[in-house]
């Protein structure tokens, strides 16, 4: 069975600090892990993809995102905290044999950056 | 245009009415869904529809009849609701098939508040 945790319910972080909200997964073959935030009273926009090649993938507003496969985690990552950071995340997880496509979702970091 | 557009943003609805959320996608992909999104819990999948038919029901009440008449447009008939049912409603559309990793694009949500 597929399955995500995301093991904080809040990061805190003072604006400037580096960032890592952090993620791990079970799946039976390969994964295809993604990266969502959500703004208050918004719907869930995409950050970022894991499929396959570099560990380290960079997706949008700054974040980055390191594959560990022998840790099954995906952890999403920023140098420099914004106070606009300020949001839900969401990680999710397919197995690449999955013929339904259905992704699998944490259950959400709230992330806040102190300024 | 955003690629998943959602209306109504807001509803607000009394337990007899009869109201519906439209969700309409540009982005040329296959697949739609509808997720129930309430405070302190998952997301959850209601419905998912590949090719304009339903693929996966999760055991959702009848009083939300979904329907998809083309693969750019999904509708959530709402009849005779509850209170708990007020939540924020979200579609959202991904292509599934050919390898494709299969990432959700969402829309901004409708917030259905029932009286």
């Amino acid at each position: 069975a597929q399955s995500v945790a995301q093991p904080e319910d809040q990061v805190n972080v003072a604006e400037g600090n580096p960032l890592t909200v952090k993620c791990t997964y079970s799946v039976s073959g390969n994964p295809y892990l993604f990266w969502y935030v959500q703004y208050p009273n918004r719907g869930l926009q995409f950050l970022l993809k894991y499929i396959t090649g570099d560990n380290l993938v960079k997706g949008s507003y700054g974040f980055e995102a390191e594959f560990n496969k022998s840790q099954t985690s995906f952890h999403l990552k920023k140098p420099s905290a914004l106070v606009s950071d300020s949001a839900l995340y969401f990680c999710a997880v397919r197995d690449e044999m999955d013929s339904s496509y259905k992704l699998i979702f944490g259950s959400g970091t709230r992330l806040l950056v102190r300024p | 245009e955003t690629g998943v557009t959602q209306t109504p943003r807001h509803l607000v609805m009394g337990m007899t009415n009869k109201k519906s959320l439209k969700c309409e996608q540009h982005l040329g992909h296959n697949a739609m869904y509808w997720y129930k999104q309430s405070a302190k819990k998952p997301l959850e999948l209601m419905f998912v529809y590949n090719f304009k038919e339903q693929t996966e029901n999760n055991s959702v009440p009848s009083r939300f009849s979904p329907e998809c008449p083309n693969s750019s447009h999904l509708f959530l008939h709402l009849h005779t609701l509850q209170p708990e049912d007020s939540a924020l409603y979200l579609c959202a559309s991904s292509q599934v098939g050919g390898g494709a990793p299969g990432e959700l694009f969402f829309g901004e949500g409708s917030r259905l508040t029932v009286l």
